[in-house]
């Protein structure tokens, strides 16, 4: 089956802790997006990666880093600089520009 | 002032109706329009694509692209319990792969 994995579902985060979520796609897509999701506010892209080991900002990079070693994995961290951390995090991946096919997401709590 | 515009609702009908949701940009180079529809605590799945003006149809879903107006929607007819879900409309211009969405709008299907 053709798709995007993210885990883990659920995640807690204890304050000053960097934690690094998982997104893994086997659709052979070039371009892959993290984005968080607060009640109210719809998705904001924090990264996007158009291919191998490069990717550029989104509208709220600040407290997320992430890497693109493979073309099927980018991981994000959440890192202690991000004060305000809790949220839904939903990881995407596209070809072209006929939409992205989103992951399952994962909820991050800080505790 | 957003660059893409969504009524949150919740919008409310029969089960049997034709449901309407719309959005409205201010990017006129936006070509390349998106819906998805989001179950709670899901990852958005995509349900149309459509490139520049015109109308899509598939199925009980129809999408239709007034550039002129900067105004996008989607038509679901014989709406049923099961299309109860948050509905986001993104787009795109070309030259980028970068995707701007609306905040959603939440639609309830009565039985």
């Amino acid at each position: 089956d053709g798709g995007i994995t993210q885990s883990p579902k659920y995640l807690f985060r204890k304050e000053g802790q960097n934690v690094t979520l998982s997104c893994e796609q086997n659709l052979n897509h070039d371009a892959m997006y993290w984005y968080r999701q607060d009640p109210g506010q719809g998705l904001r892209l924090i990264y996007y990666s158009q291919i191998v080991n490069d990717f550029q900002k989104g509208d709220i990079a600040e407290g997320y880093s992430v890497s693109r070693e493979k073309k099927e994995s980018f991981p994000l961290t959440v890192t202690s600089a991000q004060k305000n951390p809790t949220a839904f995090y939903l990881c995407a991946s596209s070809v072209g520009r006929d939409g992205q096919f989103f992951g399952p997401g994962t909820r991050l709590t800080v505790l | 002032q957003k660059e893409v515009e969504q009524d949150p609702g919740p919008l409310s009908v029969p089960e049997g109706a034709i449901v309407s949701l719309n959005c409205t940009y201010s990017n006129s180079a936006f070509q390349y329009f998106m819906w998805y529809r989001q179950y709670s605590r899901k990852g958005p799945e995509l349900l149309m694509y459509t490139y520049s003006s015109g109308n899509k149809e598939d199925g009980r879903f129809t999408a239709q692209v007034d550039k002129s107006s900067k105004y996008i929607s989607l038509f679901i007819r014989d709406s049923q319990p099961s299309d109860s879900a948050t509905y986001l409309c993104a787009m795109t211009p070309s030259g980028t792969y970068k995707y701007i969405f609306g905040t959603g709008t939440r639609l309830k299907v009565l039985a």
